[in-house]
Order: C-alpha cells, then structure tokens, then sequence
C-alpha cells in the first residue's frame, strides 16, 4: 500500500539535545511538508521542499532543520534552538503539478521533553 | 493519547443525524479549499476539495460549500456514523503557492448514540 510513514511514533528529547523525525513516502509525490501542531491550533508549517535538494522555510522554522537527499525522504531535525518543542509534528506529501493538489499526512510524531 | 483538539469547538449530533460543520477563511484570494478529518492520535485524512469556480461538490455522504462572497465553507455530513467521531479541520491555499495550506483550527464532532 502506498503512504507516508514516519518514526518513531512517539520520541523524547532531553536538554540540549538534536532530535531527527523521519518521513518516508512512496506516493511518488514531489513535494514534501512538516507541520507542527498544538493542542487547539491548526497546523503550522515549518519547512516545505518541493523537489529533491531544495527546500524553504514555513511559517515557524526557527529551530529545526531540514534536508531533501531523496524524493522519498524528508527528516526534521528539532535543534536545541527550539526552546518549546514539545508538539506533534505531522509529514505530508503531494503531487507540485498541477498546482492544487490535496497533501495527505503520515500518523505523526508524538515529541515531548524529558 | 492525542491532546489535539482540546479548547476545540464541539459539534454534538445524534448518530443517524446531518452534521454542519462550518469554517470561516481568511484570505479573499484563496482559490482551493480542503476538508480533513483527523481521528485520535492519527494524521489527518483527505475527506473532500473543492475549487473556487464551484460553489458545491458531493462526494460520499459528504457535501462541501463554498460562500466565496462572505468567505465561508461548510461541510455537510448526511446520517452521522459514531465513526466520523472526529477533529475536522479546513484548509486553504492560493493557486501558484507551492500548494501550501493554510489550516483553521478544527471542529471537534462528538456523535452520541
């Protein structure tokens, strides 16, 4: 079946430390997206990559990392920077073209501070 | 488990009931518009789009809206299941933007029995 998936689902950091979510998709999307998402907000956008070797800052990237080796794969590194990681983070894909294209998610990962 | 959706506001139906859920968006140049459904602890779910050259589409068991002349989109649920239990969230993007979304805050539906 195809999808997203990442891991772990649920991951602990402790002070100081650089953490790495994965996501891995075989939905031969192009574009590849992390969100954050807190209790009783909507999603925000931290970073976007819409081909491989490129990416750009979201709306809220400010402490985290990222990097698009393979079209399949698109981990976020929570830096020490991020002084309030404790969130979901959620993964999803879509197709660049045509523009407007839904994105779907992968199950999330579940980040919280030791 | 998922704390998502807490402070939400909640939509309470009657299983076997239509659910409304409306979203209010905020950018008058939006052209694309999404409803998902996000189950506890799990991603959000693709229910439905529609473009902005539309004013209604249906697919199953479900109907989107689209109020362009005061912003508005609903999504209509006909006999609600206790399996659409769920957080609904909209989004919105504008055509040319990377397919970046912009995401309301979420409805929580509670269907009792």
């Amino acid at each position: 079946d195809g999808g997203i998936t990442q891991s772990p689902k649920y991951l602990f950091r402790k002070e100081g430390q650089n953490v790495t979510l994965s996501c891995e998709q075989n939905l031969n999307h192009d574009a590849m997206y992390w969100y954050r998402q807190d209790p009783g907000q909507g999603l925000r956008l931290i970073y976007y990559s819409q081909i491989v070797n490129d990416f750009q800052k979201g709306d809220i990237a400010e402490g985290y990392s990222v990097s698009r080796e393979k079209k399949e794969s698109f981990p976020l590194t929570v830096t020490s920077a991020q002084k309030n990681p404790t969130a979901f983070y959620l993964c999803a894909s879509s197709y660049r073209d045509p523009s407007n294209q839904p994105q779907h998610f992968g199950d999330g990962t579940r980040l919280s501070i030791l | 488990g998922e704390s998502v959706g807490l402070h939400l506001p909640t939509l309470s139906v009657q299983e076997g009931d239509n659910s409304i859920i409306n979203c209010a968006y905020s950018n008058s140049a939006s052209d694309y518009f999404i409803w998902y459904k996000q189950e506890s602890g799990k991603g959000p779910q693709f229910i439905i789009d529609i473009r902005s050259n539309m004013d209604k589409r249906q697919g199953q068991r479900v109907t989107v809206l689209l109020n362009k002349t005061v912003k508005h989109l609903s999504l209509q649920i006909a006999a609600t299941q206790p399996g659409d239990s769920a957080v609904y969230f909209c989004a919105e993007n504008i055509s040319g933007t990377a397919s970046k979304l912009t995401f309301g805050t979420g409805t929580r539906l509670q269907v009792t029995l």
